[in-house]
């Protein structure tokens, strides 16, 4: 009973290159998040998903970063041209139903630094 | 905009010696309220979901209830295997994401 799968686990990407991070949700689940942790910040919502459909992206900065989530795979987060503010802990995040009526699950996150 | 504060940040605690923490919000309408368990370099471990003032609920040494304006976590006679971050969150009826506090970082002394 696998439960929210994400990789890399750490990711080390230089100034400007591409970042692309992986979510898996649990089996049974349709909906998925993404969630920022910044350095001594808490939790932030980013992106809320389902399968081939953007519901709700108002966390997202409005430049660099995209999110998908195809029919078939993983939930991709994509950070173009990295800058060092984007070094981080991104989690995913999935539920059985919509947000708020269903509990969301994590998974343990990829560590993002920008060197 | 939705708002959550958690305190204390920090909770120092003797094996045994129970204690709450405290989740208190602002928001347009409460969905549902969540708590999380987080270690160090790992995810949130999803604990409860409350949702509606009165509700509680319990899991082994912890007890989460709901008031309107807030949330407590209360602690009983814990172990050095509670040590954690804590984690509050609120979803209002107008979305589908988590809001969440700063968190409680416990730590419980043998």
């Amino acid at each position: 009973n696998a439960g929210v799968m994400q990789n890399p686990r750490h990711l080390v990407r230089r100034r400007g290159q591409e970042a692309r991070l992986r979510c898996s949700p649990m089996k049974g689940h349709s909906h998925v998040y993404w969630y920022r942790q910044l350095p001594e910040e808490g939790l932030k919502f980013m992106v809320y998903l389902q399968k081939e459909n953007i519901i709700d992206e108002s966390g997202m900065p409005k430049e660099r970063f995209s999110a998908e989530f195809p029919k078939e795979g993983p939930s991709i987060l994509r950070i173009q041209q990295v800058v060092r503010g984007d070094s981080a802990a991104y989690f995913c995040a999935s539920s059985r139903r919509q947000g708020g009526n269903s509990e969301q699950y994590f998974g343990p996150g990829t560590r993002l630094t920008v060197t | 905009e939705d708002q959550v504060t958690q305190s204390p940040e920090a909770l120092r605690l003797q094996e045994g010696e129970s204690s709450s923490l405290n989740c208190s919000y602002t928001v347009s309408g409460l969905r549902g309220l969540f708590w999380y368990r987080q270690d160090p370099g790992k995810g949130p471990e999803f604990l409860f979901t409350l949702y509606s003032a009165g509700e509680e609920k319990e899991k082994e040494r912890l007890k989460a209830t709901l008031t309107k304006k807030e949330s407590f976590l209360h602690i009983t006679a814990p172990k050095p295997e509670d040590s954690a971050t804590y984690l509050c969150a609120v979803v209002d009826n107008a979305g589908n994401m988590l809001t969440f506090g700063g968190g409680t970082r416990l730590m419980v002394k043998p």
